[in-house]
């Protein structure tokens, strides 16, 4: 089993629609939890942390389910400008490796 | 402050030959990560440096990979007789040294080989 899961999509949606992703992990230890965004053939972009109490940053909006080893990433009223691939990525400690999922394809179409 | 930097940017190499990718952290960070994204897949962690220590290489390929994070200079990632599989996306990034919570990693725009 991949220590990050995600489904692969690819998720195409109109804009303006509201599009969730989810994540599973695998390894209880991680501590850290992130969304990061991959346009095509460039490097990963921080996008948001994510925390059990969930947290909101304009039309996203994180959750983090530790009891489920779960991640959610919402995005609300979708821009063509959010068409990319959306990483989930957890972190185990302070220093130390990132541990990547393969990534969720979006495709926003006008 | 100039963000994460490597080079170069494309390489192009013939099975058999070496690769050298380079990678400059950002001001005062004394962290280095190497990770590698094959065609379609992940990025995957491959070795984490500090100035002239290796600390976790449990990513690396066991044999023809090397890396490498000089008292000064740039961190170098090696790769020796390059077969057509290694042909990826190779992105390194940097951390600040304080510890305590999750340090962001900055990730450089990436060195993309192919190897024909």
């Amino acid at each position: 089993r991949k220590e990050v899961e995600q489904d692969p999509g690819p998720f195409n949606v109109p804009e303006g629609a509201t599009v969730a992703f989810n994540c599973t992990y695998s390894n209880s230890a991680s501590q850290s939890f992130f969304w990061c965004r991959q346009d095509c053939r460039k490097e990963p972009k921080l996008l948001m942390s994510v925390y059990s109490s969930g947290n909101e940053d304009g039309r996203f909006t994180a959750q983090l389910n530790r009891a489920s080893q779960y991640i959610s990433l919402l995005i609300r009223d979708s821009k063509l400008s959010d068409s990319a691939t959306y990483l989930c990525v957890v972190h185990r400690g302070s220093q130390g490796n990132l541990i990547f999922g393969k990534g969720t394809k979006l495709s926003v179409k006008p | 402050n100039a963000g994460v930097m490597q080079n170069p940017r494309h390489l192009v190499r013939r099975r058999g030959q070496e690769a050298r990718l380079r990678c400059s952290p950002m001001k005062g960070h004394s962290h280095v990560y190497w990770y590698r994204q094959l065609p379609e897949e992940g990025l995957k962690f491959m070795v984490y440096l500090q100035k002239e220590n290796i600390i976790d290489e449990s990513g690396m390929p066991k044999e023809r990979f090397s890396a490498e994070f000089p008292k000064e200079g740039p961190s170098i990632l090696r790769i020796q007789q390059v077969v057509r599989g290694d042909s990826a996306a190779y992105f390194c990034a940097s951390s600040p040294p304080k510890g305590g919570a999750y340090n962001e990693q900055f990730f450089g725009p990436g060195t993309r080989l192919t190897v024909l």
